[in-house]
């Protein structure tokens, strides 16, 4: 158990409004990650950290933005939510000899 | 694009019997490749990893190999059992703990 929690775990939103996802854990790792899982894509990446304040874009970034003010804390927001965003969403650490990810438990988020 | 596919949405083998999932992928800067198992409404969880240098890696039931010049890489379990049923990504990156690419997975189910 690598202490990753993420908060909320299920969200109904409207679309335009705005969205934070939380993402905690207590071990403080270096690496953080957000993916989005959907249907036929697997796991894609939006935006990954490698350290307090220091953040870069994954493949599918756009619409998203992302802070990491505290080495535990790594905060996912959607500034305008809209219905393609839908999907269930992960927060991963990097740790481990084999460089492994270990995932949080998802936040499945429904914009209607 | 996708830069790294699983091709076999599914897979349905009998219990004691050998499951063979199968990944490629498309850039050959990629040299570190993971295999995640992910069960309904959890995070995905780590189960083996290889490097570039390897063409093959053991962990109990599971081997992964691979193979650089076809830039494919296969997961073997021996022997399956119902509790191997889950949904299997894998992963690719160029060195670690930059950006992960994923495949769209495979659900196998073993059948008692």
């Amino acid at each position: 158990d690598a202490g990753i929690t993420q908060s909320p775990r299920h969200k109904v939103t409207e679309t335009g409004t705005p969205v934070t996802l939380r993402c905690h854990q207590t071990e403080n790792h270096r690496y953080m990650y957000w993916y989005r899982q959907d249907p036929g894509h697997g796991l894609r990446l939006i935006h990954y950290s490698y350290g307090v304040k220091d953040t870069d874009k994954g493949e599918v970034s756009d619409g998203y933005s992302v802070s990491r003010s505290k080495t535990e804390d790594f905060l996912l927001t959607l500034e305008s939510a809209t219905s393609s965003q839908t999907s269930v969403y992960f927060c991963a650490i990097l740790q481990g000899l084999a460089y492994e990810q270990y995932f949080g438990p998802g936040t499945r988020l429904t914009v209607t | 694009d996708q830069q790294v596919k699983q091709n076999s949405p599914s897979l349905s083998v009998q219990e004691g019997r050998i499951s063979i999932l199968n990944c490629d992928y498309t850039n050959s800067m990629f040299d570190y490749f993971l295999w995640y198992k992910k069960y309904p409404a959890e995070g995905p969880t780590f189960l083996i990893s290889i490097s570039s240098i390897k063409d093959k890696n053991e962990d109990g039931r599971f081997t992964v190999f691979l193979n650089k010049s076809a830039k494919h890489l296969s997961l073997h379990i021996v022997p399956s059992q119902p509790g191997d049923s889950a949904v299997y990504f894998c992963a690719a990156s160029v060195g670690t703990g930059n950006q992960f690419y994923f495949g769209t997975g495979t659900s196998l189910t073993v059948i008692p």
